[in-house]
């Protein structure tokens, strides 16, 4: 199957600091990705629909200046979280529609993020 | 809106079946279903897109009543491998954006 990939799996910061995680479609083009957050033990919760060549939709409540999403390329989507706080503190996962089966919808190994 | 899971948790014999249940207040357009393995992300199991649809990987199949907007996990023959949380997605429109909305989780524990 297709295969998306994530970058930092593990990732520790200071509060104030920004911290940017890439999400990569390794071997098909993904025009739409999409960013989850998890906490312990809850479910996935959508925050974003992330476009190739446009803005991204952001799901309500979620602030799009603080988590600033960029799709440069058919390959490659960014989440950067802004002026992080202990309350960001989670498990981030991207996701996107794979490849020869435009009805799966591939997740990536997700990014553990701690704010120190 | 959240589709409801049931049940929340259910533990399980090696070789023992399970049905884990989903089920949403609002029309659906197609229903996936994940394991997440505690630490890591979910793995894709089968999506259904139509209603009555049922399908089938290795000993997990999966049925969609699109009239009743539920959806049924079945594992036969559990292995200790099942282990894990079961999620089902629900797509609500018509099949154009793949926006999906989790359900809580089914724990799955499976022993020997």
């Amino acid at each position: 199957g297709a295969v998306v990939s994530q970058h930092p799996s593990w990732v520790i910061c200071k509060s104030g600091t920004s911290v940017k995680i890439e999400c990569r479609s390794l071997d098909f083009q993904a025009t739409t990705m999409f960013w989850y957050r998890q906490f312990p033990k809850q479910s996935l919760m959508l925050m974003a629909t992330s476009n190739e060549g446009s803005k991204a939709t952001y799901e309500q409540g979620v602030e799009k200046d603080k988590f600033l999403i960029n799709h440069a390329s058919l390959t490659l989507s960014t989440l950067t979280v802004t002026s992080a706080h202990p309350e960001d503190s989670s498990f981030y996962i991207c996701s996107a529609i794979g490849g020869a089966d435009r009805n799966t919808i591939y997740f990536g190994e997700g990014s553990w993020l701690t704010v120190v | 809106q959240q589709p409801v899971q049931s049940p929340q948790a259910v533990i399980l014999r090696e070789g023992e079946d399970a049905v884990i249940n989903c089920s949403s207040s609002k029309a659906l357009y197609s229903v996936h279903w994940y394991r997440q393995k505690h630490g890591e992300a979910p793995v894709f199991l089968m999506i259904l897109l139509k209603g009555g649809e049922q399908k089938g990987h290795e000993k997990i199949s999966a049925s969609f009543n699109e009239k009743k907007q539920q959806s049924s996990l079945y594992l036969t023959a559990s292995q200790l491998s099942y282990s894990g949380t079961y999620f089902c997605g629900t797509e609500r429109s018509g099949g154009s954006n793949y926006k999906l909305t989790f359900g809580k989780g089914t724990l799955l524990t499976v022993n020997p």
